[in-house]
């Protein structure tokens, strides 16, 4: 069974300050890869970024950057001098290349994160 | 990157009455989609997975005579919501694959059941 736990389930910061979204997964399998995604009130996913579990060097686009490390299952992601257009719900989700999990993607729970002026 | 439609955007109806939704990649074939179902303030939760040529394959709790899937090409996927009641109201999405890890998510659908 696979499992992606979003402990936060909402992060509120005043704009310009940094926030950084947890993400712990679990899986028995050795290949399988990481997402985040963002979700504006549209609705509609935005890709941010994918890992696969055999890449685990850390990651810096713009003002994001993401943590990956292994030893704790852990895929933390980082928002820098937060922004108001950053609030959103944001989601950590795992997939696995094998078998009957091919291509599922197992969504965390989300952090909705409030950024205010 | 890809591009994946959904339509309609969004959908009122009666109880009662079916909606189908469409899913289409636009610009590359899928052989594989998927739909989710997101209720508000929660996450998205797999309901199914469609697979070009075959019976879709459901999530456990997910009623197949319920939520009806064709994928009748490698463009199209459409889902069937059908006699809908207001607790089937969500948003649904789709993604369409071309591999396992690199899928395109649809802009959703939102359903209002009355």
């Amino acid at each position: 069974a696979q499992k992606v736990t979003q402990a936060q389930t909402e992060i509120s910061v005043v704009e310009k300050e940094d926030v950084t979204l947890d993400c712990v997964y679990e899986t028995r399998d050795t290949t399988y890869y990481l997402f985040w995604y963002k979700q504006p009130p549209s609705g509609e996913l935005v890709f941010l970024i994918r890992r696969n579990s055999f890449d685990e060097q850390n990651e810096i686009s713009g003002r994001y950057s993401w943590n990956f490390q292994k030893s704790t299952s852990s895929f933390n992601f980082t928002i820098t001098a937060s922004q108001v257009v950053d609030s959103a719900v944001y989601f950590c989700a795992l997939s696995e290349a094998v078998n009957d999990s091919w291509g599922k993607f197992q969504f965390g729970a989300g952090t909705q994160v409030v950024v205010t002026p | 990157g890809a591009v994946v439609s959904q339509h309609p955007s969004w959908v009122i109806c009666k109880s009662g009455t079916s909606v189908k939704i469409e899913c289409r990649s636009l610009d590359f074939q899928a052989t594989t989609m998927f739909w989710y179902r997101q209720f508000p303030k929660q996450s998205l939760m797999l309901m199914a997975t469609s697979n070009e040529g075959s019976k879709a394959t459901y999530e456990q709790g997910v009623e197949k005579d319920k939520f009806l899937i064709n994928h009748a090409s490698l463009t199209l996927s459409t889902l069937t919501v059908t006699s809908a009641h207001p607790e089937d109201s969500s948003f649904y999405i789709c993604s369409a694959a071309l591999t396992s890890y690199t899928q395109y998510f649809g802009p959703g659908t939102r359903l209002t059941v009355l």
